[in-house]
C-alpha cells in the first residue's frame, strides 16, 4: 500500500497571506495525485486532479505541483472560506486508492 | 443536477450485517464507475472500492481492509448502488459515501459525492 504523509499537521494563517500544503509518497505515484477539500458536516470536494490540474469550478487561487514523491498544494492569497482539512489522494495504485491523514488549515 | 443519496446507515452490534444504498440521478448511471468511501469519526478518509459498469462485467475492485466481508452491487434499472457491510466490526463506523467519478480523466478520483450515511457500529 501507498502512505501518503501530509505536513504540517495544522497551519494557522490570515487572510491574504499564501499557503503551502505538502503530501510526500511512500514510493513514485508519478503525477497520479490529487488533492481535497472538507469542510465541517460536509463531504470532500475535488480540488486539484493529475497533480496539477484544477477540477471544474475551482478558483485559480487553488494550484497543486510536484510529481514522484512530494507534491504540494498553494492557495495564493488565502480567503476566509478556505478554513478547511485538505487531503491528498494517489491513484498511481489504482487498485488500491490512498489518502494522507489530512491538513487542518485554519484562516486567523 | 448530480445527486446521490445514501440511505441505510444505522446502529448494528458487532458481527451483524447491514446494506446500503445510493440512489442516482442526473447522470447516464448505466456507464458510471461508482465508488464507496468512509470516513471514521474525526479521521481521515479511505476508499472501500469501485463498481464498473456492466460493459465492464460489473467488476468490483475492493480495498484490502474490506476484500471478503464487504460487497459491492449494482442494480441499474432503478439507477442504484449497494454496499453490503457482513460482520461488522467497531471500526467500522463513519460515514459512508457513494461517489461518481464523472469523466473518464477522473476515472481514478472522487468528484462527485453524496451526502453521507451514519454507520455505527456498537454493543
Amino acid at each position: 500500500e501507498i502512505l501518503l504523509t501530509q505536513s504540517p499537521a495544522t497551519l494557522s494563517l490570515s487572510p491574504g497571506e499564501r499557503a503551502t500544503l505538502s503530501c510526500r509518497a511512500s514510493q513514485s505515484v508519478s503525477s497520479s495525485l490529487g488533492w481535497y477539500q472538507q469542510k465541517p458536516g460536509q463531504a470532500p470536494r475535488l480540488l486539484i486532479y493529475d497533480a496539477s490540474n484544477r477540477a471544474a469550478g475551482i478558483p485559480a487561487r487553488f494550484s497543486g505541483s510536484g510529481s514522484g514523491t512530494d507534491f504540494t498544494l498553494t492557495i495564493s492569497s488565502l480567503e476566509p472560506e478556505d478554513s478547511a482539512v485538505y487531503f491528498c489522494q494517489q491513484c498511481s495504485n489504482w487498485l488500491s486508492i490512498t489518502f494522507g491523514q489530512g491538513t487542518r488549515l485554519e484562516i486567523k | 443536477e448530480v445527486q446521490l443519496v445514501e440511505s441505510g446507515g444505522g446502529l448494528v452490534k458487532p458481527g451483524e450485517s447491514l446494506t446500503l444504498s445510493c440512489a442516482a440521478s442526473g447522470f447516464n448511471f448505466n456507464k458510471a464507475w461508482m465508488n464507496w468511501v468512509r470516513q471514521a469519526p474525526g479521521e481521515g478518509v479511505e476508499w472501500l472500492g469501485r463498481i464498473k459498469t456492466k460493459r465492464d462485467l460489473e467488476t468490483v475492485d475492493y480495498a484490502a481492509s474490506v476484500e471478503g466481508r464487504f460487497v459491492m452491487s449494482r442494480d441499474d434499472s432503478i439507477q442504484t448502488v449497494y454496499l453490503q457491510m457482513n460482520s461488522l466490526k467497531i471500526e467500522d463506523t463513519g460515514v459512508y459515501y457513494c461517489v461518481w467519478s464523472s469523466t473518464w480523466d477522473l476515472r481514478y478520483y472522487l468528484d462527485q459525492w453524496g451526502q453521507g450515511t451514519l454507520v455505527t457500529v456498537s454493543s
